[in-house]
C-alpha cells in the first residue's frame, strides 16, 4: 500500500528565506508523486510532478523538487519565500495507471514578512 | 489547463434534507472522477471513485446510501448527500483525471457543505 509522509505540520519562513517542504513515500512499485497548493477554501492547484522522467522537478511559482529514490523523499523547495506563498501544501503519490492519489497530512507554511 | 468547476460552492441546509453536488469537466473528457472529503486543517480523504456509465468505487468506510454518486457522462459526475446530518457538514472536493499517461489530476474548487 502507497503512503505519504510530510514532516511537519506547520513550517514558518521569514520572506526571502528557503522553503523546504519534506515528503517521504511508501510505494512497491514506481510511483508517481506530485505537490499540491491550497489557499484557503479553495480547491488544491498542481505545482509540479514526477512522472519517472527528470528526477530534478521544477513547477509553477519558482517551487522545484528532486525524487530521491533512495531516501525515497520528494522534498519541495523555493530558495526565496513570497508572502503570497502561504498556503496549506499536500505531497501525495500513486501508481501509474488510473489510480487514485493518496495525499499526506499537509503542511501550512507560513511565511513572515 | 484543464478546468473543473463544482456548483455549488457553498449550501447550508437542514438536518434531514438531500444535498446534490456536482463536478464538471469543462475542457475535456474525464473517464475518471474522484470526491474527496476535507475536514479543517486536515487533509483530503478519498470517498469514491467514479467511473463513466459505471457504478462508483466507495472506500471503505463510506456508506454507499448515503453518498450517491452518479457519473452519467463523460464530464458530469454528482454527489448527493442524502439526509443530511450535521456530521456531514465538511468541505467536499472532486477531481476529474485526463486519460492520458501521467494520472494528472484536475481538481475542482470545492463545495462547503453546512447542516444545520
Amino acid at each position: 500500500a502507497q503512503s505519504v509522509t510530510q514532516l511537519g505540520s506547520h513550517v514558518s519562513v521569514s520572506e526571502g528565506a528557503l522553503v523546504l517542504l519534506r515528503c517521504n513515500y511508501s510505494s512497491s512499485v514506481p510511483p508517481y508523486l506530485f505537490w499540491y497548493v491550497q489557499y484557503p477554501n479553495q480547491g488544491l492547484q498542481l505545482l509540479l510532478k514526477y512522472t519517472s522522467a527528470a528526477t530534478l522537478v521544477k513547477g509553477i511559482n519558482g517551487f522545484e523538487a528532486e525524487f530521491k529514490k533512495s531516501e525515497t523523499s520528494f522534498h519541495l523547495t523555493k530558495p526565496s519565500a513570497h508572502m503570497s506563498d502561504a498556503a496549506e501544501y499536500f505531497c501525495a503519490v500513486s501508481d501509474p495507471g488510473n489510480t487514485p492519489l493518496v495525499f499526506g497530512k499537509g503542511t501550512r507554511l507560513s511565511v513572515i514578512a | 489547463g484543464a478546468v473543473v468547476s463544482q456548483h455549488p460552492s457553498r449550501v447550508i441546509c437542514k438536518s434531514g434534507t438531500s444535498v446534490k453536488i456536482e463536478c464538471r469537466s469543462l475542457d475535456f473528457q474525464a473517464t475518471t472522477m474522484f470526491w474527496y472529503r476535507q475536514f479543517p486543517k486536515q487533509s483530503l480523504m478519498l470517498m469514491a471513485t467514479s467511473n463513466e456509465g459505471s457504478k462508483a468505487t466507495y472506500e471503505q468506510g463510506v456508506e454507499k446510501d448515503k453518498f450517491l454518486i452518479n457519473h452519467a457522462s463523460l464530464t458530469l459526475s454528482t454527489l448527493t448527500v442524502t439526509s443530511a446530518h450535521p456530521e456531514d457538514s465538511s468541505f467536499y472536493i472532486c477531481s476529474a483525471q485526463t486519460s492520458g499517461v501521467y494520472n494528472e489530476q484536475f481538481f475542482g474548487p470545492g463545495t462547503r457543505l453546512t447542516v444545520l
